[in-house]
C-alpha cells in the first residue's frame, strides 16, 4: 500500500508570491491534516479535512487555506508569501472518521521563501 | 498555546541502554500519541494510548499515562543506533480533531 504522497518536497518562492502544495492521502483513508513544522515554533496544526469538509482550522492567518477532493486529495495554498512562512509543511492521513486513530505522515514539503 | 512540554529536550546515551522521555500537558484528553521523526522517514506513529488507559506496551516500547498529573511517558528498552531520532508527544482533545505538538526530545544513541 503506497504511503502518504507530498509534492513537490522542495520549493523556493520569493516573498509574495503564492503556492499550492498537494497531498496524497493513502488509498482509503478520508481523513487529510496539515500541519508546519519550523525550529522556532516546532509542529502546528493547521486544518483538517474529511470528506471534502473542513472539520477544524488552526491559529494560522487567512492566507493559508486548504481544500479537499473527492478523490481525498487534499492541496494547501498559501498566499502573500512572507520569510516567516518557511517551514516543514506535513500532510497526514487516517481512516477513521473520529478521533484516536493513528495518522500516517507524508515526508513533507520543505518550502523556503527568499 | 495548548502545546505540550516534553523533556529533556536532549537524550544521549550509550546503545544497551534504555531511554526514558516525558511529555506533560494542560488540559483534559482524549488520548496521547507518540511519534518519531528522522530524516530518513519522516514522522511515524509509534503508540496510541487512551485516556482510560495507565500503560501500553509495543515491542521494547512501554508508554505510561497519568491523567492526574497531566503527563506521560515514553521508555525505549535496550537501545539501538537505529532509535536516533526526534519522539515527540501529540495529544487529542475533545472533538476537534487535531493533534496538539509537544517540543519534542533529541535522542542520541551512542554505539
Amino acid at each position: 500500500k503506497a504511503g502518504v504522497t507530498q509534492t513537490p518536497r522542495y520549493l523556493i518562492k520569493t516573498r509574495g508570491q503564492q503556492v499550492t502544495l498537494s497531498c496524497s492521502p493513502i488509498s482509503g483513508h478520508r481523513s487529510v491534516s496539515w500541519y508546519q513544522q519550523t525550529p522556532g515554533q516546532g509542529l502546528q496544526f493547521l486544518f483538517e479535512y474529511f470528506s471534502e469538509t473542513q472539520r477544524n482550522k488552526g491559529n494560522f492567518p487567512g492566507r493559508f487555506s486548504g481544500r479537499q477532493f473527492s478523490n481525498s486529495r487534499s492541496e494547501m495554498n498559501v498566499s502573500t508569501l512572507e520569510l516567516g512562512d518557511s517551514a516543514l509543511y506535513l500532510c497526514a492521513s487516517s481512516f477513521g472518521a473520529g478521533m484516536g486513530t493513528e495518522a500516517f505522515f507524508g515526508q513533507g514539503t520543505r518550502l523556503t521563501v527568499v | 498555546s495548548q502545546q505540550g512540554e516534553e523533556d529533556p529536550q536532549a537524550l544521549s546515551i550509550q546503545e544497551g541502554e534504555n531511554a526514558t522521555m516525558n511529555c506533560s500537558y494542560k488540559t483534559s484528553i482524549n488520548n496521547l500519541q507518540w511519534y518519531r521523526q528522522n530524516s530518513g522517514r519522516g514522522l511515524v506513529h509509534l503508540i496510541l494510548i487512551r485516556s482510560n488507559e495507565r500503560e501500553k506496551h509495543s515491542g521494547r516500547l512501554r508508554v505510561t499515562l497519568d491523567t492526574s498529573k497531566k503527563s506521560s511517558s515514553l521508555l525505549i528498552t535496550a537501545s539501538r543506533a537505529a532509535d536516533t531520532a526526534s519522539y515527540f508527544c501529540a495529544t487529542e482533545y475533545d472533538s476537534n480533531y487535531q493533534l496538539i505538538w509537544g517540543a519534542g526530545t533529541k535522542l542520541i544513541i551512542k554505539p
